[in-house]
């Protein structure tokens, strides 16, 4: 089966650094994507990970570990504009559509 | 301007009643797939397809159908639309498999089937 996992709600200070964590459990693994997603709107692609470790685009990274199922996005110097649910997502294999976690409702406070 | 297009944007209709959601896409994408979003359950896949006439189930597809005749074009077709398939839908499309290739979403569909 596949199991994705992230913490429903955040709230973060503008300007502060946030975390969002996301574990899963899949029958197979080719990568791990990140998604944001503003209310009423399509997701659009933050990034993807395929390998161990950071990658870093502008103020966003994302980080994965294979061997503990485990990865993360950080978002630096926080704007309001960042408010918005960010979604983990998995392709079990290669050809078969991505499997969601349910996402993570970030809201970015004065 | 590289786009995925769905038509209508929002629709209210009534049980029963045949129903076609269409989408399209200018980027000569081979994958394309279909996905619900239901608040607390997150996006759950329909259908997908790797190429013109290949099409497969995803993890959701009851009560829908889908067909693939030409390369640009992925229709969700829902023939007796019931309440339970009040949603909102979204179409995706990549150059090649999912497995390393981002999605690219269309502006989505609001259904309500009363």
């Amino acid at each position: 089966g596949q199991n994705i996992d992230q913490p429903t709600e955040m709230t973060a200070t503008e300007g502060a650094i946030v975390q969002i964590n996301c574990t899963y459990q899949t029958s197979g693994f080719n990568g791990l994507f990140w998604y944001q997603q503003h209310a009423g709107e399509a997701p659009t692609f933050l990034s993807y990970n395929v390998l161990d470790g950071l990658e870093e685009k502008g103020r966003f990274s994302s980080f994965l570990s294979r061997s503990k199922g485990y990865s993360y996005l950080l978002l630096k110097e926080l704007q309001m504009k960042d408010s918005a649910s960010y979604l983990c997502a998995v392709p079990p294999s290669g050809n078969t559509p991505l499997v969601f976690g349910k996402g993570t409702r970030l809201s970015v406070i004065a | 301007e590289a786009q995925v297009t769905q038509n209508p944007r929002y629709l209210i209709t009534v049980t029963g009643k045949k129903l076609t959601v269409t989408c399209s896409q200018n980027m000569n994408h081979e994958y394309m797939s279909w996905y619900r979003q239901d608040p607390g359950l997150g996006l759950r896949q329909i259908y997908y397809s790797m190429n013109v006439e290949v099409t497969d189930k995803g993890d959701v597809p009851e009560g829908y159908k889908v067909s693939r005749k030409e390369k640009r074009n992925f229709p969700l077709i829902l023939e007796s639309p019931s309440p339970n398939q009040t949603s909102l839908y979204f179409c995706a499309s990549s150059s090649g498999q999912p497995g390393g290739q981002p999605q690219h979403f269309g502006d989505g569909t609001r259904l309500s089937i009363l």
